[in-house]
């Protein structure tokens, strides 16, 4: 079974507008990280938020906030006031903190377009 | 600070020959995790590795193994190389469990078996 779902394989925005970009995942596992990365057509992953499983509020981090809702074990990311720079592969991870290190499984990513 | 130095960047390989990918973590970094990109496939764990010690293994093939050293910096080698091994191999450095500032990803570098 998939971990981390994305349902969107590729959105438009227009620029200037805000967007949700859809996450969700599945874990027995009381204790998980869970990241957005943004990877531009150069290949580099680029970190952009971080919620854990305990938090309890939403993150931000400038025009990027996570939409958590744990109960329905989903993890948006919305992205406010797109620019054209943010045209990317958008890609949802997690982490369980069962198992001791530092692996993310990762969704199959959603490809954002933002329109001029 | 200096970012991931993954190289070579680009690697064009004959099937049935080895390749060996080199990754550089960020300085004071002991974690390196190794990812495998195909467009088939999407992001996959390949291993990471702590303070020279394998800590976790994806599902992978034998063929897929790696190394770190004690100054961090890490190998990943294939060997017997196929086809379908051509993909965009990234690592990512960080601390041990980063949470709020994030693995840190290299540029990838991008294999090639022909």
């Amino acid at each position: 079974a998939q971990k981390i779902t994305q349902t969107q394989p590729g959105m438009f925005v227009q620029e200037k507008e805000a967007v949700t970009l859809d996450c969700t995942y599945d874990t027995s596992d009381p204790s998980y990280g869970l990241f957005w990365y943004k990877q531009p057509s150069s290949g580099e992953m680029i970190f952009l938020i971080y919620q854990g499983s305990y938090d309890q509020q939403n993150a931000t981090e400038g025009r990027y906030s996570l939409n958590f809702q744990k109960a329905r074990k989903s993890a948006n990311l919305v992205i406010s006031a797109s620019q054209l720079g943010d045209s990317a592969m958008y890609f949802c991870a997690m982490r369980e903190d069962n198992n001791a290190g530092n692996m993310l499984t990762f969704g199959g990513g959603t490809r954002l377009m933002v329109k001029p | 600070k200096a970012g991931v130095t993954q190289t070579p960047r680009y690697l064009i390989k004959t099937r049935g020959q080895q390749v060996t990918l080199s990754c550089s973590p960020i300085s004071g970094h002991r974690s390196v995790s190794w990812y495998q990109q195909t467009p088939g496939q999407g992001l996959q764990f390949l291993f990471e590795y702590f303070s020279e010690t394998q800590r976790n293994k994806g599902n992978f093939p034998g063929r897929f193994s790696g190394r770190q050293f004690s100054n961090s910096r890490s190998e990943m080698n294939v060997s017997t190389l196929e086809l379908g091994d051509s993909a965009l191999y990234l690592c990512a450095s960080s601390f041990d469990r980063p949470d709020n500032y994030g693995y840190t990803f290299g540029s990838g570098t991008r294999l090639t078996v022909v």
